[in-house]
């Protein structure tokens, strides 16, 4: 099925550094969605976003919703050892009920 | 607990028996969507449920698999003759609305996983 082309895959980063990762669709998009997904437990709904150009924080995170309405980017300011786990985008299209999600970025975080 | 309710957490099963997972919505959703996830992978949509009507069923095999979502009670997601490669993580969400915009959030419970030995 489509997917969404998350990047990048994976990341291992130290303590304290900011952290940057985006989704990009060949479809536009009216509502993006970024979750966070922590081993063993289900993906958490972190940040929504509904209009193209909206920055949006929640805490230490701040997601953006792209102007072509084709992508979106989560940044992560100061990481620290909890922020570990996989964070997933998501897209969906005004007029349909089905969100695709991108493949995930896998953030390690080194203490 | 307001939130999607998953259970079991976690069930082991042999080869050809049966699998039932279920799935209780928030609080005032009626849109329910079960995805699959295999190790280290994505999300892969399997069907999408309204109550007591199937939406979009076009991610789920044809065959053995089958979900509903009757008038009462929760959402049931049900594998028949279960084989090793249906092993993996079953995600339940469920949204207010069932499109994009406000109230179309999609929220997830923590997820069934299913062993077939």
């Amino acid at each position: 099925g489509q997917q969404l082309n998350q990047s990048p895959q994976s990341m291992f980063i130290q303590e304290g550094e900011d952290v940057s990762m985006n989704c990009t669709s060949s479809s536009i998009f009216n509502t993006w969605l970024w979750y966070k997904q922590e081993p063993g437990e289900g993906p958490v709904l972190l940040i929504a976003l509904y209009k193209a150009g909206e920055l949006t924080s929640n805490g230490r995170l701040t997601a953006q919703f792209g102007i072509t309405r084709k992508d979106s980017f989560l940044n992560i300011s100061a990481s620290i050892p909890s922020d570990v786990g996989i964070y997933f985008c998501a897209g969906i299209t005004s007029g349909t009920y089905k969100y695709i999600f991108g493949t995930g970025t896998r953030l390690k975080v080194l203490a | 607990n307001a939130g999607v309710m998953q259970n079991p957490r976690h069930l082991v099963r042999r080869r050809g028996q049966e699998a039932r997972l279920r799935c209780s919505p928030m609080k005032g959703h009626s849109h329910v969507y079960w995805y699959r996830q295999l190790p280290e992978e994505g999300l892969k949509f399997m069907v999408y449920l309204q109550k007591e009507n199937i939406i979009d069923e076009s991610g789920m095999p044809k065959e053995r698999f089958s979900a509903e979502f009757p008038k009462e009670g929760p959402s049931i997601l049900r594998i028949q003759q279960v084989v090793r490669g249906d092993s993996a993580a079953y995600f339940c969400a469920s949204s207010l609305r069932g499109t994009s915009g406000l109230t179309g959030e999609l929220f997830f419970g923590e997820g069934s996983r299913l062993t077939v030995l």
